[in-house]
């Protein structure tokens, strides 16, 4: 059974700050997803990940993943309030017809 | 209006009545999903579809329907609810699930049941 895990969960960051978040999983995946939520809001695609090695970047926020150590992670290089959200991994594994979500990991950034 | 719609956004029902999640899209895309989210549980998903008249179940599809007539809709019917399934549930969209595409997600519909 696919098995995605965050962390961390909560994450209180202060402006300027640079951090990761970490995004295990316990299966060969087919493709790894980020999306970002704001409360009481639906969730927005951030990056689509699909081989290894594979780096993509938006503004300040960098993903990369790494297929054989089964890890993804968002860095979040100088950090602004305007990241503050619900940060959500995601991995398919649409051969093995399963896709899991991880649960979550709330960014606070703080003046 | 293109994109990807639910209705009702929030619906409050009773233990043991049937409801039903509408979810439309508008840019004829192959794959469409149900999810729910529950606090501490990120998203599960419940259903998906492939196409019109190929469904499959996800991680947490008991108690749940789902049927897909036409490529645009993608209802999902709870047939008898119970308060476990109060949650957040989301419907998705994609061109197709085997290539570098993501998903669009709808608004939410937030359902209580009481």
């Amino acid at each position: 059974e696919l098995k995605v895990e965050q962390n961390p969960l909560f994450l209180s960051m202060q402006e300027g700050k640079n951090y990761t978040i970490y995004c295990n999983y316990s299966t060969t995946s087919d493709r790894l997803y980020w999306y970002r939520q704001d409360p009481g809001k639906s969730l927005e695609s951030l990056f689509v990940l699909l081989s290894n090695g594979a780096v993509k970047q938006e503004g300040r926020l960098m993903a990369s993943l790494d297929t054989k150590a089964r890890l993804s992670t968002l860095h979040i290089t100088a950090a602004v309030h305007d990241l503050s959200a619900t940060y959500f991994c995601a991995v398919d594994t649409y051969n093995n017809n399963d896709m899991r979500f991880g649960a979550g990991t709330r960014l606070t950034v703080k003046p | 209006d293109a994109g990807i719609t639910q209705s009702p956004r929030y619906k409050i029902t009773e233990t043991g009545r049937q409801v039903t999640l509408m979810c439309h899209q508008t840019w004829s895309h192959s794959y469409m999903f149900w999810y729910r989210q529950d606090l501490g549980h990120g998203l599960r998903l419940i259903y998906y579809s492939a196409a019109a008249d190929i469904t499959d179940k996800g991680e947490v599809p008991d108690g749940y329907v789902v049927s897909r007539s036409k490529t645009e809709n993608f209802p999902l019917t709870l047939e008898s609810a119970t308060r476990s399934q109060t949650s957040v549930y989301f419907c998705a969209s994609s061109p197709n699930r085997g290539s570098s595409y993501e998903q669009y997600f709808g608004p939410g519909t937030r359902l209580t049941v009481t």
